[in-house]
């Protein structure tokens, strides 16, 4: 079975700190999404990636980063967090082939 | 820019019933379409992909229908049951930029309620 796994499913941070949330997944696959859903707003396109040290912006980029250094791990940056980045933030990635988008379980950030 | 609509918003409804849920999107030129499940606090689960030159899928008690040229598609659910408690949303893949690069548009959700 595909696996999408992140390394935290919840997380506080204060504002002003750095937070990295990691992305794992374990089939290979070449593209890469980042995601956070707020209530009433829906999922929003953070970055994606299509291979390694590749990224592009998605639909709300300002806040983050993204590093992508090996195939299979991707990683969101918050540079300093600020309390309107408290958030569900999910992450997903596409295989080589299909075209179906897998899910990870999701981050809970709070930032205080 | 793509925009993608799901109705209703909230659905409750008695164990057994079968239930249709909506999602329209504005621009037909699609790649694919794809139906998930989110339960709460947790991700999201495929349920569903729709490819663009399909009409439907199915899986299990579950049918996903596909009229791209007026852009609609519905997701039926069969003899419901409480386990199908869940946020079902809809999203479609652009075709602009091919078949993994496309983006995947949301909509916001049907949170479907089903009571025994």
């Amino acid at each position: 079975d595909v696996k999408v796994t992140q390394s935290s499913r919840y997380l506080v941070k204060r504002t002003g700190e750095k937070v990295f949330l990691e992305c794992v997944q374990d089939m290979d696959h070449e593209n890469m999404f980042w995601y956070r859903q707020d209530p009433g707003l829906g999922l929003r396109l953070i970055y994606f990636s299509y291979d390694v040290k590749m990224k592009e912006k998605g639909d709300i980029p300002e806040g983050y980063s993204v590093s992508r250094e090996k195939k299979e791990r991707f990683s969101l940056i918050l540079e300093s967090a600020s309390t309107n980045q408290t958030s569900m933030y999910l992450c997903a990635s596409i295989p080589g082939t299909s075209n179906e988008q897998f899910f990870g379980p999701g981050t809970r950030l709070t930032v205080l | 820019k793509q925009e993608v609509t799901q109705i209703p918003a909230a659905l409750s409804v008695p164990e057994g019933e079968n239930l249709v849920l909506n999602c329209s999107f504005t621009d037909s030129a699609i790649y694919n379409l794809q139906w998930f499940r989110q339960d709460p606090g947790k991700g999201l689960t495929s349920l569903l992909l729709i490819q663009s030159s399909q009409r439907e899928q199915t899986s299990g008690r579950l049918n996903a229908s596909l009229d791209k040229s007026s852009g609609r598609s519905t997701l039926y659910i069969a003899a419901s049951q409480p386990g199908d408690s869940a946020t079902y949303l809809c999203a479609v893949r652009d075709s602009d930029r091919g078949s993994t690069l496309g983006r995947l548009y949301f909509g916001r959700g049907t949170q479907l309620t089903v009571w025994p």
